[in-house]
């Protein structure tokens, strides 16, 4: 059972254009929703991160955005570049599980974004 | 300051064999996660490890075991691998894990073939 939901599998986008990923979860104990992006022959890397009682969190080109009662965040890549080009990851996460303090992230099944020069 | 180093990068096994994969994870780090990475699961989390005590299992069947040492590093075992085993292997580590999430630093993993 897929926790975390993303579409779309993949994007192309034209240079300077804009990128749109968005993900859906169902599991409301989510309070982190962090973006990882991965280039091959990489693990994931950390690329922005979102609490709930936030709507909109901004790091240079990217954006994302949270929409806590549908359940839904997405992330925006202003001025697409060909540097750009990864596969994206969103994920959710329930910061502190009571008794164990464990953590564990669910991520989503990742678009795959060209973009092209 | 190093990232988290996984050792080896590539591995090929055969049905029936066991394999145990390393991770180092940045100084200072104390929890380590192990995932794995496939085209049609995506990535699906393994296990957690924190001070040598397995904090927080997955999905995944007993075959599939780790442990972590008093120097934080940590090992993954799968044991009787059959042929959908074959993934990247990622390991991630962070700081202590305690109460509010830090972040994640994943390794660049290891990518096992099972034939």
């Amino acid at each position: 059972q897929q926790q975390v939901k993303q579409s779309p599998q993949s994007l192309i986008v034209q240079k300077g254009g804009i990128s749109i990923i968005n993900c859906a979860y169902e599991n409301t104990a989510f309070d982190y929703f962090p973006w990882y992006q991965q280039f091959p022959g990489k693990g994931p890397a950390l690329l922005i991160a979102i609490r709930p009682d936030v709507s909109e969190k901004k790091e240079g080109r990217f954006t994302i955005s949270f929409n806590k009662s549908a359940k839904q965040f997405s992330l925006h890549i202003m001025d697409s570049q060909p540097g750009d080009s990864a596969t994206y990851f969103c994920a959710a996460s329930i910061r502190f599980v009571a008794k164990t303090g464990a953590n564990n992230l669910f991520f989503g099944t990742g678009t795959r974004l060209t973009v092209i020069p | 300051k190093a990232g988290v180093t996984q050792t080896p990068r590539y591995l090929i096994k055969t049905r029936g064999q066991q394999v145990t994969l390393s991770c180092s994870p940045i100084s200072g780090h104390r929890s380590v996660s192990w995932y794995q990475q496939t085209p049609g699961q995506g990535l699906q989390f393994l296990f957690e490890y924190f001070s040598e005590t397995q904090r927080n299992k997955g999905n995944f069947p007993g075959r599939f075991s780790g442990r972590q040492f008093s120097n934080s590093r940590s090992e993954m075992n799968v044991s009787t691998l059959e042929l959908g085993d074959s993934a990247l292997y990622l390991c991630a580590s962070s700081r202590s894990g305690q109460g509010a999430l830090e972040t994640q630093y994943f390794g660049p993993g290891t990518r096992l073939l099972v034939l």
